[in-house]
């Protein structure tokens, strides 16, 4: 089975900071999906990012960014320039066949501080 | 568009009592949803797998008995926590995807908060 892993329980950051979360899996596959998730106090999951594992190129959206290094298995996000907003939980997850479920890492609490 | 609905968002059910949780696909046909459970500050763990027309499959070490999952439709998939216990209070999340192939995310309803007391 893949285990996503995510090794910092808790991140803060300054307002218009950067920080970078961490991300590690283990599969034995070699085509698949990874996806970095917002959950706010609402608790409504929100999609931030998705990489396809067979594109080379990092996929980026507005302010966040993300660091996939394929070989060491690794998934990173990037938030540029933090708001208030970004304030949330924040699930890596990983999705083999596009029917399959996603297996999600433990979360990492992001704080962001005025 | 892709809009996922749950409901109720949150329901207090005394013990014994069997409550139902619905999840639809506002504006697309989902052909397969998932169930989540999240416990307080803990992941989303996989319950169960549900395509329309079929039998859900469920994962390991969740009583198939107990949360009882139908798919009748391909707007519609319910799960039904029979003879609830304060032990299943959690905050249960669906999600579902369409059948076409491009898709390849999938979209989460807002969750519902059992409490059972």
């Amino acid at each position: 089975a893949q285990t996503v892993t995510q090794s910092q329980p808790e991140m803060s950051v300054q307002e218009a900071e950067t920080v970078t979360l961490s991300c590690t899996y283990d599969t034995s596959e070699s085509d698949y999906y990874l996806f970095w998730y917002k959950q706010p106090p609402s608790r409504q999951m929100i999609l931030v990012i998705r990489q396809e594992a067979y594109k080379q190129q990092n996929a980026s959206e507005n302010r966040f960014s993300v660091n996939f290094q394929k070989a060491a298995k690794s998934f990173s996000l990037k938030i540029s320039d933090s708001q208030l907003g970004d304030a949330a939980m924040y699930f890596c997850a990983y999705r083999s066949e596009p029917g399959y479920a996603l297996n999600f890492g433990k979360g990492t609490s992001l704080l962001v501080t005025p | 568009g892709a809009v996922v609905s749950q409901h109720p968002s949150w329901v207090i059910c005394k013990s014994g009592t069997s409550v139902k949780i619905e999840c639809r696909s506002l504006d697309f046909q989902a052909t397969t949803m998932f169930w989540y459970r999240q416990f307080p500050k803990q992941s989303l763990m996989l319950m169960a797998t549900s395509n329309e027309g079929s039998k859900a499959t469920y994962e390991q070490g969740v009583e198939k008995d107990k949360f009882l999952i139908n798919h009748a439709s391909l707007t519609l998939s319910t799960l039904t926590v029979t003879s609830a216990h304060p032990e299943d209070s959690s905050f249960y999340i669906c999600s579902a995807r369409t059948g076409l192939t491009s898709s390849y995310e999938q979209y989460f309803g807002p969750g519902t908060r059992l409490t059972v007391t």
